[in-house]
């Protein structure tokens, strides 16, 4: 089974600065990588899928880049509504599609 | 407008069943996978297994593969989850949510998640 790490685990930031957050997996994963955002309280949201692709509705400041073990979620500027956990999640063969452990962006 | 209702809350005793539902609308709900994701307190997200609503093709990871069971009626557009015997470590908040379709649907994300149902179990 494929195993995902994110790194940092926490991030502080401040608003208006960029966040840059890291998602490495145990073994290639054919770019079948999302991100998702969840606010305290609410049901995760997808960002990101197919490791570059913005889900409908997410704003442009959101950006997935990476191949094959090694993927990037890039927030260009914080928003206060963006200091969230931030979860990747892949896809290999066979189900199980493991998420990541997580990071938080919380306010510097 | 797609959405996926859950109940928001259970409270059940060590050893009682439980089966909470996911209701989806808007959408051609048969034709979907339904996932199932548990959160525990504090803790990150969990990925329980999907269900396809029109062949109840039923897919489990191996951590959840006999502790509990996914099942769907799509006549109502609803995908459930069960337990047979709750033990207190079933303490946690689970989602449903719709595996997308389109150029998205090999990816294995969700694009759309219910609520999140509360399921708390205490003597």
């Amino acid at each position: 089974e494929i195993v995902l790490t994110q790194s940092p685990a926490t991030l502080s930031l401040s608003p208006g600065e960029g966040a840059t957050l890291s998602c490495r997996a145990s073994q290639s994963v054919n770019n079948y990588v999302a991100w998702y955002q969840q606010r305290p309280g609410q049901a995760p949201r997808l960002l990101i899928y197919g490791a570059s692709n913005r889900a409908t509705g997410i704003p442009a400041r959101f950006s997935g880049s990476g191949s094959g073990t090694d993927f990037t979620l890039t927030i260009s500027s914080l928003e206060p509504e963006d200091f969230a956990v931030y979860y990747c999640q892949q896809r290999g063969n066979w189900p199980p599609y493991p998420f990541g452990p997580g990071t938080k962006v919380d306010v510097k | 407008d797609v959405q996926l209702v859950q109940p928001a809350a259970e409270v059940k005793r060590p050893g009682e069943s439980l089966k909470i539902s996911c209701k989806g609308s808007g959408y051609n709900f048969p034709n979907f996978w339904i996932g199932w994701v548990r959160q525990k307190p504090g803790k990150g997200l969990e990925w329980m297994g999907i269900i396809y609503p029109d062949a109840s093709d039923a897919r489990y990871s191996p951590s959840f593969r006999g502790q509990v069971t996914m099942s769907v009626d799509k006549s109502f557009s609803t995908a459930f989850l069960q337990w047979s015997s709750l033990k207190v470590s079933d303490t946690a908040t689970y989602y449903c949510a719709r595996l997308c379709g389109g150029d998205c649907y090999e990816t294995g994300a969700f694009d759309m998640w219910g609520q999140g149902t509360l399921v708390t179990v205490s003597s």
